[in-house]
């Protein structure tokens, strides 16, 4: 069954350093976002991204945060500039968004991030 | 602004009994709403899906109904086993593409 990939399961970095967290939706979904989740909290949205732009944001997603789909397969979360609170579970999901669709979203299995 | 309560944070059954847990939501008129089960340390994995029209869907062991009136879910784990202990989660849905909006969900823990 398809599968989201996500790399790496763990990434530790130092404060003001810029981390790239990878992930490869499932082939034919047109929809991509991210989440996040600090540690025993709610999952979190942060950005959707369709057809080559960003489709919704919340208040999280600052200016520290962008997006990027390099290829036809990669989508990519940049953190510019890390701070201590942006620790936390990053998760990347897709969904196939075709017309009529309900929008089931499929979840990876999560970028821990600890930002020392 | 849309708020979702799950009735609460931890529940405690029994082996074989049956769980049933609420999500309600305010400020929302979702058209589908959507069960997903999260595991320590996982990403969320979908359940179920139910959408406006319909007052009840099953798949093996689960049961969820949608009461668009109360603005109420609930999610029923029949002959329950210790294998279904995670956190389960809510999210009320309207339109293919936005964001999910989970409430923090219930810690369901069975005991053998």
């Amino acid at each position: 069954e398809p599968e989201v990939t996500q790399t790496p399961s763990h990434q530790v970095t130092q404060m003001g350093q810029e981390v790239i967290l990878r992930c490869v939706p499932i082939s034919n979904h047109l929809y991509f976002y991210w989440y996040r989740q600090i540690l025993g909290q709610k999952v979190e949205f942060l950005v959707s991204f369709y057809n080559n732009e960003i489709s919704e944001k919340s208040e999280i997603f600052d200016d520290q945060f962008s997006v990027e789909r390099p290829d036809g397969s990669n989508f990519t979360l940049k953190i510019r500039s890390t701070k201590l609170e942006d620790s936390a579970m990053y998760f990347c999901a897709s969904s196939d968004g075709y017309r009529g669709s309900t929008d089931t979203q499929y979840f990876g299995p999560g970028t821990r991030l600890t930002v020392l | 602004s849309q708020k979702i309560e799950q009735n609460s944070e931890a529940l405690n059954i029994q082996e074989g009994k049956t769980a049933t847990l609420t999500c309600n939501y305010t400020n929302y008129s979702p058209a589908y709403l959507q069960w997903y089960r999260q595991d320590p340390g996982r990403g969320p994995v979908f359940l179920l899906l139910i959408r406006e029209n319909e007052k009840e869907k099953r798949k093996e062991r689960l049961k969820v109904t949608f009461d668009t009136t109360l603005k109420q879910s609930l999610f029923h784990i029949t002959a329950s086993q210790p294998a279904d202990s995670a956190t389960y989660l809510c999210a009320p849905h309207n339109q293919a593409g936005t964001a999910l909006i989970f409430g923090k969900g219930t810690t369901l823990s069975v005991s053998s």
